[in-house]
């Protein structure tokens, strides 16, 4: 079964900052790779995703994905306060949309 | 944007008793999916599915059955609902099996 890691647990970072979230997995038959944000009490929103190895960059945020290394991550530019939130990364396998997600790290970023 | 609503938004529910939750999806999504969240932690798959009439067990569908009637309606039955079932639940819906998902409000239950 998929096993999903993400490290730090917690981050807290001053405003302006580049931040940067890791996220780990142990299938190397996974497809599809996602970050979701959650702001404290709402839905979790897709932020990002990439389908094969390299580089993905949309405004302030940048996704990496290595599959040799079963291992990709989430880069932000100029952190704002709006970004304080938990970073859920999930991985799908892709035949049935099945996600599986970490347990997040919680981002506070300090004006 | 795409549109998930569940209802109730919370509920309190009794040991042993049954509890429903309802998801509705106005996105014509083929893909339903139920989550629920412990706090202070990720997403856990419940049950899914892909088609009007037919489920699939997610990764902790134990103390769970889902109903979907059809292509927009996708309910959660816990029928002796358990202290352990306390959490949020999400409902989700994509458009194919590698689409973002979208996700409802949440139902905040509470068992008792």
């Amino acid at each position: 079964q998929q096993n999903v890691q993400q490290s730090p647990e917690s981050l807290i970072v001053p405003e302006g900052a580049r931040t940067s979230l890791n996220c780990t997995f142990s299938d190397s038959a996974s497809q599809y790779f996602w970050w979701y944000r959650q702001h404290s009490g709402k839905a979790p929103k897709a932020l990002m995703s990439i389908f094969s190895n390299g580089e993905k960059e949309e405004g302030r945020f940048t996704i990496h994905l290595n599959k040799a290394s079963l291992h990709f991550s989430l880069h932000i530019r100029d952190s704002q306060p709006s970004d304080s939130a938990l970073y859920l990364c999930a991985v799908s396998m892709g035949n049935t949309g099945k996600l599986t997600f970490g347990d997040g790290t919680v981002l506070t970023v300090k004006p | 944007e795409a549109a998930v609503t569940q209802s109730p938004r919370s509920k309190v529910a009794v040991t042993g008793g049954k509890v429903t939750l309802s998801c509705h999806q106005t996105n014509n999504h083929d893909y339903m999916y139920w989550y629920r969240q412990d706090t202070g932690h990720g997403l856990r798959l419940i049950h899914y599915s892909y088609v009007a009439d037919s489920t699939e067990k997610g990764d902790i569908p134990d103390g769970y059955k889902a109903s979907r009637p059809s292509q927009e309606n996708f309910s959660l039955i816990l029928e002796l609902a358990s202290l352990s079932q306390t959490a949020v639940y999400f409902c989700a819906s994509s458009d194919n099996n590698y689409a973002e998902q979208f996700f409802g409000p949440g139902t905040r239950l509470t068992v008792l």
